[in-house]
């Protein structure tokens, strides 16, 4: 059975662009979750997806969106990037059903450079 | 708003000794889970073990087994039988058994970094 699969695992971008990553969840997968990392903030959530439909969103400005396809995979976006937005961000992926203690299973994340 | 604590930001132990890493959360729910994650250099977070909190008994995965103190709310990770593989940073964390709208998410600590000597 095939990971989460996070493209690209590297990024180095010029303040002021945008940036669109990519997170494949595991087959049969339908939710998925965002999350940045950074040494000083620790993990923080982002946003989680699940069926297309936004669940649930993090404390983080309006530069920073996402969306999920049909087919469960999910991109995040974020404009006018800033120095601060250097981070690893990390997509999980899980079933989403209600009452299951479902673990969530992490892809290798993308490791975002601002210059 | 639930928070997560690891107030041991480093721990060394050597291979084939057993160590105790400490998370305290704090909530105003009954039902949740906890879980403990392991982060490599790969960077991939990598999941350890789970409690539920409704179960009494401890969880226990191999090597690595919970001490979970629901009163006190207190999820302490043991290792045993320490490994060079096991060095790693380990989180801590939390997330809501309300059920899947807005509740999903998790809370996480701000990790503990495992060093294993030979």
């Amino acid at each position: 059975k095939a990971g989460v699969t996070q493209t690209p695992r590297y990024l180095i971008k010029t303040r002021g662009q945008q940036v669109t990553l990519s997170c494949s969840p595991i087959s049969g997968h339908r939710s998925v979750s965002w999350y940045q990392q950074t040494p000083g903030q620790g993990l923080q959530f982002l946003f989680e997806y699940f069926s297309e439909t936004q669940r649930n969103k993090g404390n983080f400005p309006g530069r920073f969106s996402g969306r999920q396809f049909s087919n469960s995979r999910s991109e995040m976006n974020v404009s006018t990037l800033e120095l601060g937005d250097s981070a690893l961000y990390l997509c999980a992926s899980s079933l989403g059903r209600a009452g299951v203690n479902y673990g969530y299973t992490f892809g290798s994340g993308t490791r975002l450079t601002v210059v | 708003a639930q928070t997560v604590t690891q107030s041991q930001p480093e721990m060394s132990v050597q291979e084939a000794e057993t160590v105790t890493l400490s998370c305290t959360y704090d909530t105003s729910e009954s039902d949740y889970y906890l879980f403990w994650y392991k982060q490599p250099p790969s960077r991939q977070m990598i999941l350890v073990i789970r409690q539920e909190a409704y179960k009494q008994q401890n969880a226990t995965e191999n090597r690595f087994s919970v001490n979970f103190q629901k009163a006190a709310k207190s999820f302490s990770l043991k290792i045993s039988d320490s490994q060079l593989g096991d060095a790693a940073m380990y989180f801590c964390a939390y997330r809501s058994a309300r059920g899947n709208s807005g509740y999903s998410t998790l809370t996480f600590g701000k990790g503990t970094m495992l060093l294993v000597s030979p």
